[in-house]
């Protein structure tokens, strides 16, 4: 199993900007999640998905947009970049059980927003 | 709201020393508690997570503790070595939710 993996790894965006980041995971695991981390801060949620379908707000959802069409994938859409959106990007899984809801999380993608 | 707080935000120790990482939380009503490693650069590796019903667990030389009641998790490291130097982060989860809470980490340096 690769896991939860993301692309790119790194990018530089210039202010107005779109752009997509990717996460797939290959577990079959309902819950995903994306976050973002602010040097000396913990993760922030900013949007979850229970299942392909079904996408909700986490804690700082505006400027981006996510979908999940499959089990598989939950791409993260940020439009119109801003410096603010300056950030390390983590995507998570957790499988769909009434036992441990252990997260698993991809490695990250730096985005800078110049 | 749920607040997860880590104090200190940095600790240096040298190798051998036992680390003590203490995370505390607001709302006593949790799910369960989860301890991750995070390493420069890098994405974030689960240590250990404990079930509200549970006080403690154990991996090797890590073992984590909870006090619902008083709202504090801590996470002991012994005989420390280099390789442990990262940032530790504690996560809560709350019942009948999906998200987890974090704390901003303990960043920790092991001094050869």
């Amino acid at each position: 199993n690769a896991g939860v993996t993301q692309t790119p790894k790194f990018r530089i965006l210039k202010i107005g900007q779109s752009m997509t980041l990717q996460c797939t995971q290959d577990m079959n695991h309902n819950y995903m999640y994306w976050y973002r981390q602010d040097p000396g801060m913990g993760l922030k949620l900013i949007y979850y998905s229970v299942g392909a379908g079904i996408t909700d707000k986490g804690e700082v959802p505006n400027g981006y947009n996510v979908s999940r069409s499959t089990t598989e994938d939950f791409p993260l859409r940020l439009e119109l970049a801003a410096p603010s959106q300056t950030s390390v990007y983590f995507c998570a899984s957790r499988p769909w059980t009434s036992g441990s809801h252990e997260q698993f999380f991809g490695p990250g993608t730096r985005l800078t927003v110049l | 709201k749920q607040e997860v707080t880590q104090i200190p935000a940095a600790l240096s120790v040298p190798e051998g020393e036992n680390l003590v990482l203490n995370c505390s939380f607001t709302d006593s009503a949790i799910y369960n508690l989860q301890w991750f490693r995070q390493d420069p650069g890098k994405g974030l590796t689960s240590l250990l997570l404990i079930q509200s019903s549970q006080r403690e667990q154990t991996s090797g030389r890590l073992n984590a503790s909870l006090d619902k009641s008083s709202g504090r998790s801590t996470l002991y490291i012994a005989a420390s070595q280099p390789g442990d130097s990262a940032t530790y982060l504690c996560a809560v989860e709350p019942p009948n939710d999906y998200k987890l809470s974090f704390g901003a980490g303990t960043t920790v340096t092991v001094r050869a």
